[in-house]
């Protein structure tokens, strides 16, 4: 089935360490982003990403990193948690900036 | 600043008790409005773009409609499968904004 798989579906993680999700899709979308949803705040972008070899910085991009080293994959990676990092995140593609969404089924990080 | 809002924040309906949700916007050049669907612990589901003034699309028991300000999502007699969260957005810069969500609830 076409789509957007994500991993780890739950992770606890302590503070200070890496942790990298991980994000493919087999669509051939040439955009892809990295959003977080928290409770009150709704969806925020953190990085996204027009085509494979670019990225750009969304609205809550620190403490985040991305690479797009192929159209398929989209990792995205914390240098070192916080607890304000917990939150779900959820990996998205688009054939182009005016065209829906796709969202894979999300992560949901808990950093203690 | 572009900005999406929704109303209300929740919904509780019985069990076909029709009603609307609104997403009302505020962007320079608005280039298409979608709603999403929200089921807990998965990522929001495509539902609909809309991209000029007057335009409607409908969906089984959801119609969506676009003014020049705002948005509607029409829930005609609704089923307990319908209870969500149901998210619009729009295209600003390189992103999708997102409103905060209705939650509907639909009781048997």
């Amino acid at each position: 089935i076409a789509g957007i798989t994500q991993a780890p579906t739950s992770q606890i993680l302590a503070a200070g360490r890496r942790m990298t999700l991980r994000c493919t899709q087999d669509m051939r979308h040439n955009a892809m982003y990295w959003y977080r949803q928290d409770l009150g705040l709704g969806l925020r972008l953190i990085h996204y990403s027009n085509t494979a070899g670019t990225t750009g910085k969304g609205e809550v991009p620190d403490g985040y990193s991305v690479s797009r080293a192929n159209t398929d994959d989209f990792p995205l990676t914390l240098a070192s948690a916080v607890p304000s990092q917990t939150s779900v995140y959820f990996c998205a593609s688009s054939s182009g900036q005016n065209y829906g969404y796709t969202f894979g089924s999300g992560t949901r990080l808990t950093v203690v | 600043e572009d900005q999406v809002t929704q109303s209300p924040e929740a919904l509780r309906l019985q069990e076909g008790e029709s009603s609307s949700l609104n997403c009302s916007y505020t962007v320079s050049g608005l280039r298409g409005l979608f709603w999403y669907r929200q089921d807990p612990g998965k990522g929001p589901e495509f539902l609909f773009t809309l991209y000029s003034a007057g335009e409607e699309k409908e969906k089984e028991r959801l119609k969506a409609t676009l003014t020049k300000k705002e948005s509607f999502l029409h829930i005609t007699a609704p089923k307990p499968e319908d209870s969500a969260t149901y998210l619009c957005a729009v295209p600003a810069g390189n992103k999708l904004t997102f409103g905060g969500g209705t939650r509907v609830l639909v009781k048997p």
